[in-house]
């Protein structure tokens, strides 16, 4: 199993250019989940998903777009990237809700 | 008032060491507790689950607090490799959903 894989591992922007974060898992698990990670800040939770076809927004979905069209991928989409945007995003799989995450090893991205 | 809130650290200790973390959380009607290591530039992966009696893994103590609503992880005779930081990490009954602390930095030195 590769567990989840997320591309690309880093990535550079401009203020206003849009691009799409991808998420894949291969454990056959209903949750999916994107968190961003800042400096002093704990992870948080930017959408979720609970199965194919059925997302949600999470406590930052400002500026995001998530679609869940199989089980096993969940792409994030930033819709127009500002310098607020720049972070480690990780991806994340579980077998339900509130149990053990398993993580990809996470997007580092600059917008300049 | 952060919903789960970390000492941030770092705590520098030596090899051989006892050292202990605690975590506060502010909702009482919170399901269930983690923690979670992340080594610098890496993911977070599960270090461990509390539960309400305590338990332990190794080295590796966790114990919950209920009515003081915390949590806390003792790790004995610390190795070189325990550097990281340590994240807790609580599930909120309402909504379901888990709130990550800012982490805890922990060095370990020869």
């Amino acid at each position: 199993n590769a567990g989840v894989t997320q591309t690309p591992k880093f990535q550079v922007l401009k203020t206003g250019q849009s691009m799409t974060l991808q998420c894949a898992q291969d454990m056959n698990h209903e949750y999916m989940s994107w968190y961003r990670q800042d400096p002093g800040m704990g992870l948080r939770l930017i959408h979720y998903s609970v199965g194919a076809g059925i997302t949600d927004q999470g406590e930052v979905p400002n500026g995001y777009n998530v679609s869940r069209s199989t089980t096993e991928d969940f792409p994030l989409r930033l819709l127009s990237a500002a310098p607020s945007q720049t972070s480690v995003y990780f991806c994340a799989s579980s077998y339900w809700d509130g149990e053990t995450q398993y993580f990809g090893p996470g997007t580092r991205l600059l917008v300049l | 008032r952060k919903e789960v809130e970390q000492d941030p650290g770092p705590f520098n200790v030596p090899e051989g060491a006892t050292v202990a973390f605690n975590c506060t959380y502010s909702n009482s009607a919170s399901q269930s507790f983690f923690w979670y290591r992340q080594d610098c530039r890496k993911e977070p992966k599960l270090l461990m689950s509390v539960y309400s009696s305590g338990n332990e893994d190794g080295r590796f103590t966790a114990q919950l607090n209920r009515a003081s609503q915390y949590i806390s992880l003792l790790i004995r005779d610390s190795k070189l490799s325990d550097s990281a930081t340590y994240l807790c990490v609580v599930n909120f009954r309402e909504g379901n959903k888990l709130v990550f602390g800012a982490g805890t930095i922990l060095r370990v030195k020869s």
